[in-house]
Parts: C-alpha cells; sequence; structure tokens
C-alpha cells in the first residue's frame, strides 16, 4: 500500500531535549516535505527537499532541521525545542502530478 | 508573494442542506495549480482535487464540485446535499511554478471548519 509513515503518532517532551520525528514514504517519491498546523494559521512549510541531499527551507525553518540521504526517508530533527514549537506535524511526499500524500501527523508538545 | 484565503472560519448547516467553502487566491504566476485537501477529526489530510491554472473547467465528483474563475481569482469547493461525514476541515492551497516541478512551494490558507448538524 502506497503510503508516508510517520512515527511517533504522539510526543511530550521537556525543553531542550533534542527530538527526531522520522518520515519514510514507499511510493519513490522525490520530493518531500514538512509542515506544522496551528489553530488559526493553517498548515505551513517548515523544509522540502526535491531530491537526496537536496533540502530547502519553507516559511518557518527556524528551530528545525531536517536531512535527505536517501529517497524514502526525511526526518525532521528539533535540536533544542522550545515550547512554541508545540505543534501538529505532517510529513508529505509528492508524486510527478503534483498529488501530495500525507503521513497521519504527529502532535508534539513540549513542556 | 502567493497567498491563499479562506474567509470562512466555520460553518454549520443541517444535513442535506448545500455548502459552498471559498477559497481565494494571489500568485504572479501564469502557470500554478490549486487544490482542497479534507482533514476529518481522526486528523489526517485527505487530497481532494488539484485543478491546473490553465483548466478553468468546473468539476464534479459525486455530491462535490469545484468552480475555478481566475477573473475572481477563485477556487470553490460546493458540497450538495451535505451528510454528517462531510464534518471536516477543509483546507485550499497554491502551489506556484507548476511548470518547474520540484521547485514550486505550497500555500495552504487556514481552513474552514464545516460542521453538518444531523
Amino acid at each position: 500500500e502506497a503510503q508516508v509513515t510517520q512515527n511517533p503518532r504522539y510526543l511530550i517532551t521537556v525543553t531542550g531535549k533534542k527530538l527526531t520525528v522520522t518520515c519514510s514514504q514507499n511510493m519513490n517519491h522525490e520530493y518531500m516535505s514538512w509542515y506544522r498546523q496551528d489553530p488559526g494559521l493553517g498548515l505551513r512549510q517548515i523544509y522540502y527537499s526535491m531530491n537526496v541531499e537536496v533540502t530547502d527551507k519553507g516559511d518557518v525553518p527556524e528551530g528545525y532541521k531536517v536531512s535527505r540521504k536517501e529517497k524514502r526517508n526525511f526526518p525532521l530533527i528539533l535540536e533544542s525545542p522550545s515550547p512554541n514549537q508545540t505543534s501538529l506535524y505532517f510529513c508529505a511526499s509528492m508524486s510527478q502530478n503534483e498529488k501530495l500524500f500525507f503521513g497521519s501527523g504527529t502532535q508534539l508538545s513540549v513542556l | 508573494a502567493q497567498k491563499v484565503t479562506q474567509a470562512q472560519t466555520e460553518i454549520s448547516v443541517v444535513e442535506k442542506e448545500d455548502v459552498t467553502l471559498d477559497c481565494v487566491y494571489e500568485t504572479r504566476d501564469t502557470t500554478y495549480y490549486l487544490f482542497w485537501y479534507k482533514q476529518p477529526p481522526s486528523g489526517e489530510l485527505v487530497f481532494l482535487i488539484r485543478r491546473n491554472s490553465f483548466d478553468e473547467q468546473n468539476e464534479i465528483s459525486g455530491r462535490y464540485s469545484w468552480n475555478f474563475q481566475k477573473s475572481t481569482s477563485s477556487f470553490n469547493f460546493t458540497i450538495t446535499a451535505s451528510q454528517v461525514v462531510d464534518s471536516a476541515v477543509y483546507f485550499c492551497a497554491l502551489s506556484e511554478d507548476a511548470s518547474n516541478f520540484g521547485n514550486e512551494k505550497l500555500t495552504f490558507g487556514t481552513g474552514t471548519r464545516l460542521t453538518i448538524i444531523p
């Protein structure tokens, strides 16, 4: 089954404790991206990647890192999480016909 | 800069009524894509439609229809004979530079929460 898999589904952490949210797709898509969803703000793009070893900043990249060492994986790294990064995060990959496939989301709470 | 505006924050209608969700966009590109996504209470994001800027034909899919009007920069979504299962948050999105795949930036609206009252 074609899918984007995100883990974990829920995560509670404390300020400053490094964390990684994993994202993997099995559709051989070149384009992957991360979004955060906040009430009243919709989805905002954090980072995107056009291919292996190619990443670029979206609208709200501050406080986040990503890597794309292989096509299927695109982890989101928070080196020193802060409470303002409490949000619902979505990973997505895009097919050649511009259809975005989303993961099931990661609800992150930073205390 | 591109922008998507969904002015309706929340809408409630009684089941079987028709409802239209508005989407207005801004872009300087002549080539772009418009999308609608549904986010049901379970939280996942479900793709509904993609429309190329060169294709202004309206589209109908079952109870769903979309009205794309470049003259008013709008891409409105209508649900006919609404059902309780239609209750969700709906997002409109814009992708610029659609002619150059992989370099486009996808911008979402803030979403419209639709509640269908049984």
